[in-house]
């Protein structure tokens, strides 16, 4: 069983619509959980980041930890069609940075 | 603001050939990690250098070897090539120098097609 396990989707939802990306992990240890976002052929990009429990906003992104379920969610309100990547979360505990397997989101216009 | 680079972007070897993936982290960056993404798969963690000391290692195959040198940039060595190590090679750059290195910021990739 992997340590990350992200569902792969695809999703794909309309423009405007709220959108809801998870993860569940298995190792206490992690502490920082980060969210990316890559786009067809480049690099990951770092959205967000948060430390043990507890909830992050930045504009349309919200990031949510939950340390006793092992849970962590990404939610993107009013998506955009520029928002269409995979988006992969991340976890590490001391220095290995871990990832889910990204799920593809696509925004339809 | 500057990024990670890395070099060369795309790279075409044959079976048993060598290559060398470079990677040139952020200004003031004393932090490399190596990932290795294959196709429709998530990155899988290489190896990582700390001042130009190895400081974790994943899953490198022993044919792979990897340096960080004193201007920081860094050098994914790999020889013998097979045509599984076909993949995107990520490089990321951190600084611990304010603290944990949570944020990892990921250069553009190498894309390595061994044929």
């Amino acid at each position: 069983q992997k340590e990350v396990e992200q569902d792969p989707g695809p999703l794909s939802v309309p423009e405007g619509a709220i959108v809801s990306l998870n993860c569940t992990y298995s190792n206490s240890a992690f502490q920082y959980f980060m969210w990316y976002r890559q786009y067809s052929r480049k690099g990951p990009e770092l959205l967000m980041y948060t430390y043990s429990s507890g909830n992050k906003e930045d504009g349309r992104f919200t990031a949510q930890v939950d340390k006793s379920s092992k849970y962590i969610s990404l939610f993107i309100r009013d998506s955009q069609p520029s928002d269409s990547a995979t988006y992969l979360c991340a976890m590490k505990g001391a220095q290995k940075l871990v990832f889910g397997q990204g799920t593809r989101l696509t925004i339809n216009p | 603001a500057a990024g990670v680079i890395q070099s060369p972007r795309h790279l075409i070897k044959e079976k048993r050939e060598t290559a060398t993936l470079k990677c040139y982290p952020i200004p003031r960056h004393d932090t490399v990690y190596w990932y290795q993404q294959g196709p429709g798969q998530d990155p899988q963690f290489l190896i990582s250098f700390y001042e130009k000391m190895q400081s974790d290692k994943g899953s490198i195959p022993d044919r792979f070897s990897a340096q960080q040198f004193s201007d920081y940039h860094s050098e994914l060595n790999m020889s013998s090539l097979e045509l599984g190590d076909s993949a995107l090679y990520f490089c990321a750059s951190t600084t611990r120098r304010r603290g944990p290195s949570y944020e990892q910021y990921f250069g553009p990739g190498t894309r390595l097609t061994v044929t």
